[in-house]
């Protein structure tokens, strides 16, 4: 049972478009997002965050954007470049019973920034 | 970077036989982690260690075994490896688990290991 969900396997946009990924969850237990990007032969490499208490955080041309309500995440990348053409895994933490967090990861996306 | 290094990078290996990843971290942090990425599944938790000697399991951990007798290791151990374990492995570190920021987990560069 897939708790998060990235349900697009890819996207391809202009350099200089936004990129818009999406990112579902079902467990309303998640208190923390995260986004991580990964280029090929390298571990995945944190991005930005957000907290269930907020519904925006922004840095520099990354934003996610929190929906508590329709469990529902977005990263837009505004402009793209050719540089962020990588996988993005979205991500909610979880605190098992012995009282710590524990990440749960999506299965993924692939982003094409085409020059 | 965070100071994570994992080896082998690259291991093939026969079906039946043993065998040992270890990560290594410089920056003293409490928690590790093991994960498998796998196209159809993403990143899943194997196990993972909140101290020396303390360790639990995660998502997917049937078939594998930790250990952690120091802060800065972290070995994850295949008793005997079989071709479903085929898969590139990340270890991961983080200051702390209470959740929030201290919470962002830090990856290494991932171990590529082939069971034939």
């Amino acid at each position: 049972d897939q708790q998060v969900k990235q349900n697009s396997p890819s996207l391809s946009v202009q350099e200089g478009r936004i990129s818009i990924l999406n990112c579902d969850y079902t467990n309303s237990m998640f208190d923390y997002f995260l986004w991580y990007k990964k280029y090929p032969a390298e571990g995945p490499t944190f991005l930005i965050s957000i907290s269930s208490i907020k519904d925006k955080n922004e840095d520099g041309r990354f934003t996610v954007f929190l929906n508590k309500s329709a469990k529902h995440l977005s990263l837009h990348i505004v402009p793209s470049q050719p540089g962020d053409s990588a996988v993005y895994f979205c991500a909610a933490s979880a605190r098992t019973q012995g009282g710590s967090e524990k990440l749960v990861f999506g299965k993924g996306m692939k982003l094409t920034v085409n020059p | 970077d965070a100071g994570i290094t994992q080896s082998p990078r690259h291991k093939v290996t026969e079906t039946g036989t043993p065998v040992t990843l270890r990560c290594h971290q410089t920056e003293n942090h409490r928690y590790m982690y093991w994960y498998r990425q796998d196209p159809e599944h993403g990143l899943r938790l194997i196990h993972y260690s909140y101290g020396v000697k303390d360790t639990d399991k995660g998502e997917v951990s049937d078939g594998y075994s930790v250990s952690r007798s120091k802060t800065e290791d972290f070995l994850l151990t295949l008793e005997s490896a079989t071709s479903s374990q085929t898969s590139v492995y990340f270890c991961a570190i983080s200051e702390s688990g209470a959740g929030g920021i201290k919470n962002i987990q830090y990856f290494g560069a991932g171990t590529r290991l082939s069971v034939l």
